[in-house]
């Protein structure tokens, strides 16, 4: 089974508008953590937002907010207020385990996401 | 502040050609790093994590090595390339295995 999966190949929003790009995770471990990346066309990934398991709040990152429901495994990312600079790839990924020492991402495929004027 | 520099950010090569990548980082000891390979249109599958000199763990067994011979740099390597080794490269590091991690510009390689 996957480990992460996002349903959404593609999605569009209108500039100014908010968008939620969904994304669940597969896990049985108690300690984990959820990351989002973003990549625009030139391929660089960049880092949005973190949320652990053991966090009691929703995480927040500027325009950016991680809704964590823990008791059906999802972790969707939500861009409030949409600007053309949004397109671009996002990814969820998920550590497992032991947050020192070392621990290793899983990705899930991507949503390309299209923010159009 | 903390930089990671991966190198060249593009490169040809032919099949059967030796492979080296570079990456390095700055403003930071002993981090963890990270190498991955994305396929066109895919996510990131892990190939190499690193958690000190010359401590190297594989994920994925194929044609590809990995070696760090200082602290902030690792090297991703092959001695004959396949056309199957195409993709986007991508080098990481992070703080421990908990902290999010940051990744390179990337290198696209392309196998003729």
């Amino acid at each position: 089974a996957q480990k992460i999966t996002q349903t959404q190949p593609g999605m569009f929003v209108q500039e100014k508008e908010a968008v939620t790009l969904d994304c669940t995770y597969d896990t049985s471990d108690p300690s984990y953590g959820l990351f989002w990346y973003k990549q625009p066309s030139s391929g660089e990934m960049i880092f949005l937002i973190y949320q652990g398991s053991y966090d009691q709040q929703n995480a927040t990152e500027g325009r950016y907010s991680l809704n964590f429901q823990k008791a059906r495994k999802s972790a969707n990312l939500v861009i409030s207020a949409s600007q053309l600079g949004d397109s671009a790839m996002y990814f969820c990924a998920m550590r497992e385990g032991a947050t020192v020492g070392y621990s290793t991402l899983t990705f899930g495929k991507g949503t390309m996401l299209l923010v159009s004027p | 502040s903390q930089t990671i520099h991966q190198w060249p950010a593009t490169l040809v090569q032919p099949v059967g050609s030796p492979l080296s990548l570079e990456c390095t980082v700055e403003g930071t000891s002993n981090p963890n790093l990270y190498w991955y390979r994305q396929a066109a249109g895919r996510g990131l599958q892990l190939l190499f994590y690193s958690i000190g000199i010359d401590q190297i763990s594989s994920e994925v067994p194929q044609n590809l090595s990995a070696s760090r011979p200082q602290d902030r740099q690792f090297i991703l390597s092959s001695k004959k390339l396949l056309l199957s080794d195409s993709g986007f490269y991508l080098c990481a590091w992070s703080v421990t295995g908990g902290q999010p991690q940051h990744f390179g510009d990337g290198t696209r390689l392309s196998i003729l």
